[in-house]
């Protein structure tokens, strides 16, 4: 089946740190993927995605980039602020309707 | 406002007692899931669906029901509940899952202990 897994958590970075979330998958065939982001008390959010091999999705300062040769999608971010503590998810979608997510990754941003 | 909405938000409940949790979305998505979240196991999936009258079942089925009488509603059913299936509960849809590039948008979860 498919899987997704995601760095270990948590990660306590300063503000204005670099921020890298690493991300592996497998899956078969071409899956779309995803990260997403959840904070406190709320349902997820769709961070930013990727549909091909060399995609690059970003949104708010955070890129990702598809590598299917390494079957990767690591999150990242060059300045962090504490705005962005939360918990993130990595995932993928495939055709056929399943989804599958990562463990996910608390981020905790320290002024 | 496009929304998913589950009701409801919290709820204690004893072991075999029926429960239902609703969903309903407003965005005339065709596919909805749902999925639940636990501790280290990130978020599984339990059952989706693709269409009015379609379901499948997700990685963790077992002790589940669904059904998908509406576009708009996809009620989450739990027949006997047990304590291990206490957990962070979201509904979530998206538009057509023919492909897999279509985000999903989740509900605000539903927190379920059963004791």
């Amino acid at each position: 089946g498919n899987s997704v897994t995601q760095m270990e958590g948590p990660v306590t970075l300063s503000e204005e740190a670099f921020l890298t979330i690493n991300c592996t998958y497998t899956a078969t065939g071409y899956p779309s993927l995803f990260w997403y982001v959840q904070y406190p008390g709320e349902g997820l959010q769709l961070l930013l995605k990727a549909t091909k091999a060399d995609d690059k999705g970003s949104n708010k300062g955070f890129e990702a980039t598809y590598r299917k040769e390494t079957t990767s999608f690591h999150l990242e971010k060059g300045s962090v602020q504490v705005s962005d503590s939360a918990v993130y998810f990595c995932a993928l979608n495939t055709n056929a309707g399943k989804s599958t997510f990562g463990d996910g990754t608390t981020l905790t941003v320290k002024p | 406002e496009a929304q998913v909405t589950q009701n409801p938000r919290y709820l204690i409940t004893v072991t075999g007692k029926k429960l239902t949790v609703t969903c309903s979305q407003n965005m005339n998505h065709e596919y909805m899931s749902w999925y639940r979240q636990d501790p280290g196991l990130g978020l599984r999936q339990i059952y989706y669906s693709m269409n009015v009258e379609v379901t499948d079942k997700g990685d963790v089925p077992e002790g589940y029901k669904v059904s998908r009488k509406e576009k708009r509603n996809f009620p989450l059913i739990l027949e006997s509940p047990s304590p291990n299936q206490t957990s962070l509960y979201f509904c979530a849809s998206s538009l057509m899952r023919g492909q897999s590039s279509y985000e999903q948008y989740f509900g605000p979860g539903t927190r379920l202990t059963v004791t």
